[in-house]
């Protein structure tokens, strides 16, 4: 099992709808999550990062982790166009002693008019 | 917003040439890395930095090497530049010392094109 795994996609949704990015982890990493944008050509920017199981929010955007399932979600509500990008999975924790992320290879969304 | 430079933007250079990709934040994060990424394919680290004088081969094997003299800069170089190495190259930078929120924050990138 990969540390940190993502479905490919592409998610295509609707504009206004709930777009779910989902991302399950191994036992290897287990302390700090992490989800990043990534628009084409561009470097991935951080947008939110969880560490308690539960959700967390953050404008249209909603972290959730659990831990006992070892899956982290990102679900973006009202989705934009401008949402269009590929959203990467980190985690961090025992990997390299805790000093190094494990990103998962990222989930591209396709927001349609 | 993260502070942390790349430079050069982007980079077209013929084959066997030096190149040094700058990096630098002014975070004072101890922990700084190194990603390669060729488009629309996964993110791979190819150097990271406990702190200076501390360097680390990443999970990705790279012909590049990388040095640590100043918290803040963080240069990786290429003795040799082949059309291989053409790729995007991402510096990133980390606190994990006096926070639990260890976020880790990407600069612009370097686009290197090597003919």
């Amino acid at each position: 099992q990969k540390e940190v795994e993502q479905n490919s996609g592409p998610l295509s949704v609707p504009e206004g709808a709930i777009a779910s990015l989902n991302c399950t982890y191994s036992d290897r990493v287990s302390q700090s999550f992490f989800w990043y944008r990534q628009y084409s050509g561009k470097s991935p920017e951080l947008i939110m990062s969880i560490y308690s199981n539960g959700d967390k929010e953050d404008g249209r955007f909603t972290a959730q982790l659990n831990k006992a399932s070892q899956y982290v979600s990102l679900l973006i509500r009202d989705s934009q166009p401008s949402d269009s990008a590929t959203y990467l999975c980190a985690g961090g924790g025992i990997t390299g002693g805790g000093n190094k992320l494990t990103f998962g290879t990222g989930t591209q969304l396709k927001v349609e008019l | 917003e993260a502070d942390i430079y790349q430079t050069p933007r982007y980079l077209v250079i013929g084959t066997g040439k030096k190149i040094t990709l700058e990096c630098s934040q002014t975070m004072g994060h101890d922990k700084m890395y190194w990603y390669q990424q060729d488009p629309g394919m996964e993110l791979h680290l190819i150097h990271y930095s406990y702190g200076v004088n501390s360097t680390e081969k990443g999970d990705l094997s790279s012909e590049s090497t990388v040095s640590r003299i100043r918290t803040e800069h963080f240069p990786l170089t290429l003795e040799s530049a082949r059309p291989s190495h053409t790729s995007q190259y991402l510096c990133a930078s980390r606190r994990t010392s006096g926070s639990s929120y260890n976020e880790q924050f990407f600069g612009p990138g370097t686009r290197l094109t090597v003919l």
